[in-house]
């Protein structure tokens, strides 16, 4: 157990919905990433916040956001969602906004679009 | 923005055999380069990592090493088990202001007994 926590574990909708992954990251930790793995594209890198405030952010797609919030869980908003976004969405945690250490990811949330 | 290549894609040896799993990287800012173990199924967990000051580390049976000047790093598995079995992911990071951990798109060996 990483103490990363990501929720719903597994989400099935429909094109041209909207749904929101959550993540609540390991005691302590201020910086939560998010990665989406797709079969042949290894693990992209989305966004990361830092307490709060965003601080980098990679091939996220406009119809995505992220935000984090005061208790530093973070959410991951998909909306008109395509039958290209069904993917495994991890979030990772760690302590600083410097990276000198090991990532801790969630389970991820396997989001299936039909 | 940092690009991490990996190579080979599909690994397959014998138990026993050493597996070497080889990356390049485009970013010469990048100073610190992890690998990351997914097993079927699993979340991926850092099974080690090296910074751009040292050119080789080791931990039991599995090492990597560095060349900073070709921009490459490597990580070698040696006396594979059938538990070694798993996605393997290279990555690196510039560790600056607005950039990420990039990661490579993974390696999949596959021990055989």
């Amino acid at each position: 157990d990483s103490g990363v926590t990501q929720t719903p574990k597994h989400l099935i909708t429909a094109t041209g919905q909207r749904v929101t992954l959550r993540c609540s990251p390991r005691s302590g930790d201020l910086s939560v990433y998010w990665y989406q793995q797709s079969l042949d594209q290894g693990l992209q890198f989305l966004i990361q916040y830092y307490n709060g405030e965003e601080r980098a952010k990679g091939n996220i797609l406009e119809r995505f956001s992220a935000q984090q919030f005061p208790d530093l869980h973070s959410e991951l908003n998909l909306s008109s969602l395509e039958l290209g976004d069904s993917a495994l969405y991890f979030c990772a945690s760690s302590v600083a906004v410097i990276r000198t250490g090991e990532l801790f990811f969630g389970e991820g949330s396997r989001l299936t679009v039909l | 923005g940092e690009n991490v290549e990996q190579h080979p894609s599909t690994l397959s040896v014998q138990e026993g055999d050493s597996a070497v799993i080889k990356c390049t990287y485009s970013d010469s800012a990048s100073n610190y380069f992890p690998w990351y173990k997914q097993e079927l199924g699993k979340r991926p967990q850092l099974i080690i990592d090296i910074r751009s000051n040292v050119g080789e580390k080791k931990d039991q049976r599995i090492a990597v090493t560095l060349n900073k000047t070709a921009k490459h790093f490597s990580l070698h598995i040696t006396e594979t088990q059938p538990e070694d079995s798993a996605v393997y992911f290279c990555a690196a990071d510039p560790n600056q202001a607005g950039t990420a951990l990039i990661f490579g798109k993974g390696t999949t060996l596959s021990v055989s007994s």
